[in-house]
């Protein structure tokens, strides 16, 4: 079956300019995840949705990163005002039922650039 | 604060050789411990996991990690590495049971032909 989707794999954008990441889990699966991945700085967890609901959302950045799901499937993640800090690679994965020990299924990913 | 640490940023084997990559994680309670493996051009897939029983964890690809909780180590290993397991590594901990897993900063691991 398909996998987690990302869109756009690649986004260049100026800095201030606000950016929408999308992403796509696998049907079915109850729990979504969205890291940040910089070089050298392994995966930053963001945020993660069971359902629509976002019972964590203690690693989004600033008040610049916002994120939704909507219909328990796809979601977007909003940077308003982008910075050149922000450049990485976003990925998202979602997993069956959001357990701990449930295994993760990444996507592509987006990679953000911001000049 | 709990963290996750890898110490090798970057390893060079050939092949044919043994392969450890360490993982210590910071947390005294109860963890579940996983290794993801991101081969060139593909996505994050897990490698294994461990959360109960046999602290020694066979995974996909001839590999394997044991739990060593007196040390808070999760360390990965295989016996004989091939060209095919360049990649990187990533360490991950589940801690207090809650829902968010902490990353380590990944190990590149290079097989040489």
């Amino acid at each position: 079956g398909a996998g987690v989707s990302q869109s756009p794999s690649n986004k260049v954008t100026e800095k201030g300019k606000d950016v929408e990441l999308r992403c796509d889990p696998i049907s079915g699966h109850t729990a979504l995840y969205w890291y940040r991945q910089s070089l050298g700085q392994g995966l930053e967890f963001l945020i993660y949705f069971q359902g629509n609901s976002a019972p964590d959302k203690s690693g989004l950045p600033s008040d610049r990163f916002s994120a939704e799901r909507t219909g328990g499937s796809v979601s977007t993640l909003t940077i308003q005002r982008t910075q050149q800090e922000d450049s990485a690679v976003y990925l998202c994965a979602s997993s069956l039922t959001g357990i701990n020990t449930d295994t993760q299924y990444f996507g592509p990913g987006t990679r953000l650039t911001v000049l | 604060a709990q963290s996750v640490s890898q110490h090798n940023h970057h390893v060079i084997l050939s092949e044919a050789a043994s392969l450890e990559l360490g993982c210590n994680y910071s947390y005294g309670g109860t963890v579940n411990l996983f290794w993801y493996v991101q081969y060139p051009g593909q996505h994050l897939q897990l490698l294994l996991k461990y959360f109960s029983g046999d602290p020694l964890v066979k995974g996909i690809k001839g590999f394997e990690a044991e739990f060593i909780k007196s040390k808070f180590s999760f360390n990965l290993r295989k016996p004989s590495v091939q060209w095919s397991d360049t990649a990187e590594y990533f360490c991950a901990v589940n801690m207090n049971r809650d829902d968010k897993i902490i990353f380590g900063k990944g190990t590149r691991l290079h097989i040489l032909p």
